[in-house]
Formats: C-alpha cells, sequence, structure tokens
C-alpha cells in the first residue's frame, strides 16, 4: 500500500461545479496535511494546511479531515478554468524521530475544469 | 522578498558528467529538502537537511550528493551514478515542525 494514495482522476468538472478530491494515508501518527496545485511545467504552491479533524474553509477551498479514517480532502466551490492543474496531497510523517519529519506527496490528481 | 531561489532553470548533462543544481534560502528556515518530479508523478524526496552540516538521505538517493555547509544553501549534486537523471528538481524550506513547505521554482535537468 502507498502511503499516501490520491484518486487517480483525471477529474474533469464543468465551471461552476464542484470539484472534490480525495486522498488516503497509511501513518496514524500525522499530524499534518496539506494540499498543493501545481500548474503544469510550474513549482507547486500551497493552498491549504488542516491539523485537526473537522472542515476547515479558505474562499472558495474547503479542506477536511478524518483522522480516524486516515483521510483528508479538498472541495473546491464554484470551479473557474483557473483552477485547473494537478492537486498534490502531501502528508507530514515521522522521518525516524527526526524533529522536523517529511512531506509524503500523493501521486496527484488533474483537474480540469471546461467552460 | 523572502524565498527560496534554485538556478539554473534549465540545465543539460553530458554522459559521464557531474552537474550540480543550486538552492538558496533566505527565509531563516532549518530545514531543507531535494525532490524529484517526473512526469506524471508526484514528488519524491532525494535529501534532507535539518541542521547545518547534517543531512539524511530521502527514498531515492543513489546517484545524488549534497552539502549543507551554511544554513542558507543545500546545493544538490547529480552524479554520473544516476544513470536516469532526466527530471524536474524541487528544492524546498520549512521553519518549523509540522508546517508545510514552501518550494523554490524548480530546475529542469536533460541529458545532452
Amino acid at each position: 500500500q502507498k502511503e499516501v494514495e490520491q484518486n487517480s482522476g483525471p477529474l474533469s468538472v464543468p465551471e461552476g461545479a464542484i470539484a472534490s478530491l480525495n486522498c488516503t494515508y497509511s501513518d496514524r501518527g500525522s499530524q499534518s496535511f496539506f494540499w498543493y496545485r501545481q500548474y503544469s511545467g510550474k513549482s507547486p504552491e500551497l493552498i491549504m494546511s488542516i491539523y485537526s479533524n473537522g472542515d476547515k474553509e479558505d474562499g472558495r477551498f474547503t479542506a477536511q479531515l478524518n483522522k480516524a479514517s486516515q483521510y483528508v480532502s479538498l472541495l473546491i466551490r464554484d470551479s473557474q478554468p483557473s483552477d485547473s492543474a494537478t492537486y498534490l496531497c502531501a502528508v507530514n510523517t515521522n522521518a525516524g524521530g527526526t524533529s522536523y519529519g517529511k512531506l509524503t506527496f500523493g501521486q496527484g490528481t488533474i483537474l480540469t475544469v471546461h467552460p | 522578498d523572502g524565498g527560496i531561489t534554485q538556478s539554473p532553470k534549465y540545465l543539460f548533462r553530458k554522459e559521464g558528467q557531474n552537474v550540480t543544481l543550486s538552492c538558496e534560502q533566505n527565509l531563516n528556515h532549518d530545514a531543507m529538502y531535494w525532490y524529484r518530479q517526473d512526469p506524471g508523478q508526484g514528488l519524491r524526496l532525494i535529501y534532507y537537511s535539518q541542521i547545518v552540516n547534517d543531512f539524511q538521505k530521502g527514498d531515492i538517493a543513489e546517484g545524488y550528493s549534497v552539502s549543507r555547509e551554511k544554513k542558507e544553501s543545500f546545493p544538490l549534486t547529480v552524479t554520473s551514478a544516476q544513470k536516469n537523471p532526466t527530471a524536474f528538481y524541487l528544492c524546498a524550506s520549512r521553519g518549523y515542525t509540522n508546517q508545510p513547505q514552501h518550494f523554490g521554482d524548480g530546475t529542469r535537468l536533460s541529458i545532452l
């Protein structure tokens, strides 16, 4: 089993719809979770961080975390063509007792928002 | 502006050559990371460092080497032992445990 797994996609939604991106992780001790957006040929940019169970909203983005189910999701409301990108889920894992840990990334989900 | 600077943006390697990718940050972050990304795939960790003069191997360290002589700098050398070096290389840093990583703009390495 992969440490961090995302729904494979690609995901295509019409403009104005809700896009739902999902991620599961294997390390029960993980404490911090991140969603990054990556446009083609560019580096990842952070769009959401979540640390506690429940929902966290920021504009059109909502991150949801369920540690018991080891599941984190990202909802994008009122999707726009400019949201078309690859979305990477990242989970902080304990790197053998080191203080900073390391991020483990999923393989990414390609989202296309069509007009 | 505070940030992470990677150079060069594009790099070409000849057969049997070692090449070094630069990563500099002025965020005063202790931890720095190098990732490799292949087309259609997520990020794979090559090396990371949490303090000057110390670094650890990531998941795919073979064929790569690093140094951390200064807090601001974490260069990555792609050695001739790395037989498939063509990829997008990303450097990142973080300031505190459980905080997100911030990325540079990346270096795209190709074989001549």
